[in-house]
C-alpha cells in the first residue's frame, strides 16, 4: 500500500481481555517495528522484525506481549490479560531494509483498557 | 541505550517567525530522523539526516554527528506547522532501534 496501515484505529477493551493489533507495512519493506507512545512522551521501541523473524524484542515490557509476522509482511501485536497500564497508542513502522534505514510510521492504534 | 534531549520543550511563535529546534544525543548516532506529529497522532517524516544538511521548502536540518546534535530550522512559520516535533536516533549495530526525545510542542499563532 501507499503507507503503513494499522487496524483498528481505536480499541477499547476490559481489563484482563486479550487484544490483537494489526500492521500492514509499506509494500516491499522488509523491516517492521512496533513502538508504544504514552501521553506526553515520545514513542518507545518494542520489537523489530527483519523478514519473518523477530530480530530484537528487547523492548517488550513483559511476557503478556507477543508479536508475529508469519509471512514477512503483515504483523500482529498480541497482548494477553490486558492491564490499565497498557493503555497507549501503539505505532507500527516499516523501512526498506534494516540497519538504520528511514522508518515510516502508521497512524497508530489507540488502546484503552477500562 | 542512548539518551535524547530536545529543546525547547515548548515554543510559541507568531506566524511568519523563524525558529530553531535542537536535539542532543548522549552518544554518537548513525541513524537520525526528525518527525512532525500532527493533531491526529500521525508521525510525518521530515528528514532522515544522520549527518550533513538538508533542506525541504521552509524546513531545513543539520546534523553534526561528531558533536552529537542536530538542529531543525523552520522559517516563515505557518499555523499548520503547529504540533509536536520529535527527533529520534539510533546508534551502533542497533541503529534500527530509534530512541525518541520528549518532543518540542510548537504553537504558531495567526
Amino acid at each position: 500500500g501507499a503507507g503503513v496501515s494499522q487496524t483498528p484505529s481505536n480499541k477499547v477493551t476490559e481489563k484482563g481481555k486479550y487484544v490483537e493489533l494489526r500492521c500492514d507495512p509499506i509494500s516491499g519493506h522488509t523491516a517492521l517495528y512496533w513502538y508504544r507512545q504514552s501521553l506526553g512522551q515520545g514513542p518507545e521501541f518494542l520489537i523489530y522484525f527483519q523478514g519473518t523473524g523477530a530480530a530484537d524484542d528487547s523492548g517488550l515490557p513483559n511476557d503478556r506481549f507477543f508479536a508475529v509476522r508469519p509471512e514477512g509482511s503483515v504483523s500482529t501485536l498480541k497482548i494477553q490479560r490486558t492491564e490499565r497500564g497498557d493503555s497507549a497508542v501503539y505505532l507500527c513502522a516499516s523501512s526498506l531494509g534494516g540497519g538504520g534505514t528511514e522508518a515510516f510510521f502508521g497512524q497508530g492504534t489507540r488502546l484503552t483498557v477500562v | 541505550g542512548i539518551q535524547v534531549e530536545q529543546s525547547p520543550p515548548d515554543l510559541i511563535l507568531q506566524e511568519g517567525a523563524n525558529s530553531t529546534l535542537r536535539c542532543n544525543f548522549s552518544d554518537s548516532v548513525n541513524n537520525l530522523q526528525w518527525f512532525h506529529q500532527n493533531p491526529w497522532g500521525q508521525l510525518i517524516n521530515l528528514f532522515y539526516i544522520p549527518s550533513g544538511t538538508k533542506q525541504n521548502g521552509r524546513l531545513s536540518a543539520t546534523t553534526v554527528a561528531t558533536e552529537r546534535y542536530s538542529l531543525l530550522y523552520i522559517s516563515s512559520s505557518q499555523t499548520t506547522d503547529s504540533g509536536v516535533y520529535f527527533c529520534a536516533g539510533g546508534s551502533g549495530g542497533s541503529n534500527y532501534k530509534l530512541t525518541f526525545g520528549k518532543g518540542t510542542l510548537l504553537t504558531v499563532n495567526p
